[in-house]
């Protein structure tokens, strides 16, 4: 099957900083990314869709100037938290779909971001 | 507002038994249904997804749908420790995914 995978698995930064997350798809292209944040026992939230060579598309409340996202290449995403603060400590997924595979997302084994 | 709502749990079933999950939503355009199997600390990873009314069969799982009630559940027969994990449900609309709360199983050896 199709593997994406994300790096760093895991980040610990100082309130303030800025943390750069990279979700990349293995072995196919994908035209269409997706970032999800999940806290504590709780469900992914969809925080946004990243198109390849296009600006994201962001759900209602997810601030575009806090979280960036940059879908450069058909298989490299990133998502940047900047001045991260301790409410941004969550469990951030990313995924993507392969074409060939209309009905699937595949995703990343997630990175565990800590905000001191 | 597209939702997706599911039982948060938990369940518990004896070690052999059937376990029932639940999921409804509540956009009749939504295209294809998903369950996910989450362990903590992991990312999701796909148990089946259906796509027509009906039943669909793999190994031990059978995913049911009736887009009449908007409602879809996984049938997990011959429950085993190892499948104690959050199950979730997601359903696709347009290009986007979204996802229930996840339902809690605890299967008790």
């Amino acid at each position: 099957g199709a593997v994406v995978s994300q790096h760093p698995s895991w980040v610990i930064c100082k309130s303030g900083t800025s943390v750069k997350i990279e979700c990349r798809s293995l072995d196919f292209q994908a035209t269409t990314m997706f970032w999800y944040r999940q806290f504590p026992k709780q469900s992914l939230m969809l925080m946004a869709t990243s198109n390849e060579g296009s600006k994201a598309t962001y759900e209602q409340g997810v601030e575009k100037d806090k979280f960036l996202i940059n879908h450069a290449s058909l298989t490299l995403s990133t998502l940047t938290v900047t001045s991260a603060h301790p409410e941004d400590s969550s469990f951030y997924i990313c995924s993507a779909r392969d074409p060939g595979a209309d009905t699937e997302q595949f995703f990343g084994p997630g990175t565990r971001l800590t905000v001191l | 507002q597209k939702e997706v709502e599911q039982n948060s749990g938990p369940l518990s079933v004896p070690e052999g038994a059937i376990a029932s999950l639940n999921c409804t939503y509540s956009d009749r355009g939504s295209q294809s249904f998903f369950w996910y199997r989450q362990y903590s600390g992991k990312s999701p990873e796909l148990i089946m997804f259906i796509y027509s009314n009906g039943d669909k069969e793999d190994g031990r799982f059978t995913a049911q749908l009736n887009k009449a009630s908007q409602y879809v559940s996984l049938l997990i027969r011959d429950s085993q420790p190892s499948d104690s994990a959050t199950y979730l449900c997601a359903v696709r609309f347009g290009n986007q995914f979204y996802f229930g709360t996840g339902t809690s199983l605890t299967v008790i050896p």
